[in-house]
């Protein structure tokens, strides 16, 4: 079975901390996203990477990284933390056109 | 870029009823439309998909039709049952190249025994 990794299920940061939201997937898919999810908005795409060392911005990047520098981890950093970046963040991967596999979530509050 | 919309946000049905969710896009370039379902505290998970050569597709319970004209493609659930309760996705993109997929706002579904 395809699997997709989140270091933290549950995470609590102050306003101003660096943050790393790290995923990993173990089918050697080329491409990996990071997604936030928050209610009534649906999930919404953050970065995406189609290879390693490669980055694309999504639909929301503001206040967001992001780091690939081996094919099956892609990291999420935020900054400089800031309460509006409280979310669930969602990390998948899949190969060209095809199925998009998911990560469980961490869920981030920022204080 | 593409705009996926998705209906209703909430939908309850009695255990053994249909559930129908319905979703539009706006990109007559989008060629693939999977619908996920996210169960509490899971990430989602892709129930079924269609590609645009196609106007339905089924699997037992759960059947997706497709109107690339309308543009807009339907979720549909028989015989309704307690574990069905989740949040259901739509999404679509032009599944080719450097594409990603957009996703609607989600359906939270309650099947009530």
């Amino acid at each position: 079975d395809v699997k997709v990794t989140q270091s933290s299920r549950y995470l609590v940061k102050r306003t101003g901390e660096k943050v790393f939201l790290e995923c990993v997937q173990d089918m050697d898919h080329e491409n990996m996203f990071w997604y936030r999810q928050d209610p009534g908005l649906g999930l919404r795409l953050i970065y995406f990477s189609y290879d390693v060392k490669m980055k694309e911005k999504g639909d929301i990047p503001e206040g967001y990284s992001v780091s690939r520098e081996k094919k099956e981890r892609f990291s999420l950093i935020l900054e400089s933390a800031s309460t509006n970046q409280t979310s669930m963040y969602l990390c998948a991967s899949s190969e060209q056109g095809d199925e998009q596999y998911f990560g469980p979530g961490t869920r981030l509050t920022v204080t | 870029g593409e705009n996926v919309e998705q209906h209703p946000s909430t939908l309850s049905v009695q255990e053994g009823d249909s559930a129908v969710i319905k979703c539009t896009y706006s990109d007559s370039a989008s060629n693939y439309f999977p619908w996920y379902k996210q169960e509490l505290g899971k990430g989602p998970q892709l129930i079924i998909d269609i590609r645009s050569n196609v106007g339905e597709k089924k699997d037992q319970r759960i059947a997706v039709t497709l109107n690339k004209t309308a543009k807009h493609f339907s979720l549909h659930i028989t015989e309704t049952q307690p574990e069905d309760s989740a949040v259901y996705f739509c999404a679509a993109s032009k599944a080719f190249g450097y594409s990603t997929l957009t996703f609607g706002k989600g359906t939270m579904l309650l099947v009530s025994p």
